[in-house]
């Protein structure tokens, strides 16, 4: 059975500081996906890391695969109230054409 | 109007009731699945479609089935609820011809079981 954990699950800081989110496996993925979730919705794509080692950026956010595509990693810079949400990793594996779930990191950012 | 759209938004059922949640999607896509979320336990699949003939089990289907009427249409019942299926009930489709596959959510349906 392929796992994906999360840490932390639950994080609550204050605006301006940084934080950085953790997903990590045993299982080697296709890709990694990072999805965020607000209050009342489904959960929306942020973005796809592919490349064993790759480095996305976006604005504040920046998001890491391990070079064995095993883990990843999402870091904010100077939180800010609005990046509030649960964030959601999710491995893909090619061979079933299914997404394994990360539990889920509960951000709260205080303002 | 919302690509991915699922009825009720809402609903409170008493054991043993049949239930059936309802998913229509406007995107043209293939591929749809069914999930449920649980605090602390993230989503997990419950059954999936990839087109109107192919039906498949994911990771929790037991009590659970599904149909799949029209390509836009993805329906899942419960045959006879119990507590524990209390949850947070996701629908999400996907691109055949997406690689890695981009899901795109459902505003969720929220069951409560009594």
């Amino acid at each position: 059975t392929q796992l994906l954990e999360q840490s932390p699950q639950f994080l609550s800081i204050q605006e301006g500081e940084n934080l950085t989110v953790y997903c990590n496996s045993s299982s080697v993925f296709s890709s990694l996906q990072w999805y965020r979730q607000e209050p009342g919705e489904g959960p929306v794509l942020l973005v796809t890391v592919v490349t064993g080692g790759e480095v996305k950026k976006l604005k504040r956010l920046t998001f890491q695969f391990g070079d064995a595509r095993k883990d990843s990693s999402l870091h904010i810079t100077a939180a800010q109230p609005g990046d509030t949400g649960l964030y959601l990793c999710a491995g893909w594996v090619s061979s079933n054409y299914q997404l394994i779930w990360g539990a889920g990191t509960k951000l709260i950012i205080k303002p | 109007d919302a690509d991915v759209t699922q009825t009720p938004r809402n609903r409170i059922t008493k054991t043993g009731k049949r239930i059936m949640l309802e998913c229509s999607q406007t995107k043209g896509h293939d591929r749809m699945y069914w999930y449920r979320q649980d605090p602390g336990l993230g989503l997990r699949l419950i059954y999936y479609s990839f087109d109107v003939k192919d039906i498949n089990k994911g990771e929790i289907s037991d009590g659970y089935s599904v149909s799949r009427q029209a390509q836009a249409k993805f329906s899942l019942s419960l045959e006879s609820a119990i507590p524990n299926q209390t949850a947070l009930y996701f629908c999400a489709t996907s691109d055949l011809r997406d690689s890695p596959n981009e899901q795109f959510f459902g505003p969720g349906t929220r069951l409560t079981v009594l």
